[in-house]
C-alpha cells in the first residue's frame, strides 16, 4: 500500500512569495495533520483536518492556512514568506484524530 | 503548557552495547505516547504507541515502556543501521496535535 505522499520534494522561494504544499494521505485515512520541522528540533504542529473540517491549529501566524478536499488530500498555503519559514514541512495521516499518525517524506522549503 | 523532554540529546554506542533513551513529559491528560525514528532529511517513521502506565511494546531490538511521568526506549545489542534520531511525542486530551520532544540522535559504531 502507498504511504503518505507529499509534493514537491524541494522548493526554493523568495521572501514575500506564496507557496502551496500538497499531501495525499494513506488510503482510508480521513485525518491529515501538518507540521513544521526546523533543523535540530522536533516537528511543531501547524494544523489538523478531519473530514474536511479544521480540528486543531498550532501557534502559527495567519499567513499559514490549509484545507482538506473531499478525497481527503490536503494543501498547506503560506503567504508572504519569511526567511524563518525555511524548514521541512511534514504531512501526517491517521484514521482518526486520536490514532497514531504516519508521516510523509516532507517538503524541504528554502526561502532566500 | 504541555512539554516533552528527551535525554540524552546525543548518544554514541558501540555495536552490541545496549542502552536506553528517556522521554519525560508534563501534559494535561495523556491520550497516548508515540515513538518515531527519523533518518536525516526524511519523515518520521512510526515505531510504537503506548496508552497507559505499565504498558510495554517490542519490535526487533527496540522495547518501549511507559510510566506516569516518562517513557523509555530500550535498545538491545544495537547495530549500525539503528543509527537515527528517535523522537518521542504525546497526544493530549485538550488537543488533536502531537507534541514532540527535540529527539535523541543515536550513532552506533561497528
Amino acid at each position: 500500500d502507498a504511504g503518505v505522499t507529499q509534493s514537491p520534494t524541494h522548493l526554493i522561494k523568495t521572501r514575500g512569495q506564496h507557496v502551496t504544499l500538497r499531501c495525499s494521505p494513506i488510503s482510508g485515512h480521513k485525518s491529515v495533520s501538518w507540521y513544521q520541522q526546523v533543523l535540530g528540533q522536533g516537528p511543531q504542529f501547524i494544523f489538523q483536518y478531519y473530514e474536511k473540517e479544521e480540528r486543531g491549529r498550532g501557534n502559527f501566524p495567519d499567513r499559514f492556512s490549509a484545507r482538506q478536499f473531499p478525497n481527503y488530500s490536503s494543501e498547506l498555503n503560506v503567504n508572504a514568506l519569511l526567511l524563518g519559514d525555511s524548514a521541512l514541512y511534514l504531512c501526517a495521516s491517521s484514521a482518526g484524530t486520536n490514532n497514531e499518525q504516519y508521516f510523509g517524506p516532507g517538503t524541504r522549503l528554502t526561502v532566500t | 503548557e504541555d512539554q516533552v523532554t528527551q535525554s540524552p540529546e546525543a548518544l554514541r554506542l558501540q555495536e552490541g552495547e545496549s542502552s536506553s533513551l528517556n522521554c519525560s513529559y508534563t501534559v494535561s491528560g495523556l491520550r497516548g505516547l508515540f515513538w518515531y525514528r527519523q533518518d536525516p532529511g526524511k519523515g518520521p517513521e512510526f515505531l510504537f504507541t503506548l496508552y497507559s502506565a505499565g504498558e510495554e511494546k517490542e519490535k526487533e531490538r527496540l522495547k518501549a515502556t511507559l510510566t506516569k511521568k516518562e517513557s523509555f526506549l530500550h535498545i538491545t545489542a544495537p547495530k549500525p543501521e539503528d543509527s537515527a534520531t528517535y523522537l518521542c511525542a504525546v497526544l493530549t486530551e485538550y488537543g488533536n496535535k502531537l507534541v514532540f520532544g527535540a529527539g535523541t540522535i543515536l550513532r552506533v559504531k561497528s
